[in-house]
């Protein structure tokens, strides 16, 4: 297994559909991040987990619901989303807590299409 | 109002020249600066990083120079290989562990053969 394994690869829902997106690391890590990469735009931080609990939700809409059941998962609750939040959602892990040490390793990414 | 800044969106180098990647911040209290890189279809994998004590950090190929005054940053190839064609980000974090990853858009690099 990968690093980070993110499900699925690609997803197209309609604005009326409920999913989620998955997210494993296998690194040991306890930190989990939710980015969104939209066209010509930054990657932006969307949620951050440090040991299982919230640690920061940057202004994302509920229409975006993240939950984090272990150290290991993280899933991406979608629903009624807009054409607009069409993005690569990227999952990312890394080792928490110890200064100059916060390298992410990022999954693959779910390449979501809202029509 | 973005606090990294990649403000070429992209560069062409031809193979066994120098790749020269520029990065602009405006937060002084970022000390702490990585490189990313990001083939399509995959997500980002770390390159190199450099913290604000040092103003150049190597690494085989690819060495990052850090000018704090300037707050600029720049992540040199060399020899460039077209096997580094991908999209570079920038990345800057605040001290301590509760420093979010601040990322810039991205300079997307061509390396022709």
């Amino acid at each position: 297994e990968t690093g980070v394994t993110q499900t699925p690869r690609h997803l197209v829902m309609g604005m009326t559909n409920k999913k989620s997106l998955k997210c494993e690391q296998h690194l040991g890590h306890n930190a989990m991040y939710w980015y969104k990469q939209s066209a010509k735009k930054p990657l932006e931080l969307m949620f951050v987990y440090n040991f299982k609990e919230q640690t920061e939700n940057n202004s994302v809409p509920s229409r975006f619901s993240p939950e984090c059941p272990n150290s290991s998962h993280l899933f991406l609750h979608l629903h009624t989303l807009q054409p607009e939040d069409s993005a690569l959602y990227l999952c990312a892990s890394s080792q928490a807590g110890r200064l100059y040490n916060e390298k992410l390793f990022f999954g693959s990414g779910t390449q979501l299409s809202v029509l | 109002d973005q606090q990294v800044k990649q403000n070429s969106p992209s560069l062409s180098v031809q193979e066994g020249r120098i790749s020269i990647l520029n990065c602009d911040y405006t937060n002084s209290m970022f000390d702490y600066f990585l490189w990313y890189k990001k083939y399509p279809a995959e997500g980002p994998t770390f390159l190199i990083s450099i913290s604000s004590i040092k103003d150049k950090n190597e690494d085989g190929r690819f060495t990052v120079f850090l000018n704090k005054s300037a707050k600029h940053l720049s992540l040199h190839i060399v020899p460039s290989q077209p096997g580094d064609s991908a999209v570079y980000f920038c990345a800057a974090k605040e001290g301590g562990s509760q420093g979010n990853l601040i990322f810039g858009k991205g300079t997307k690099l061509s390396v022709k053969p």
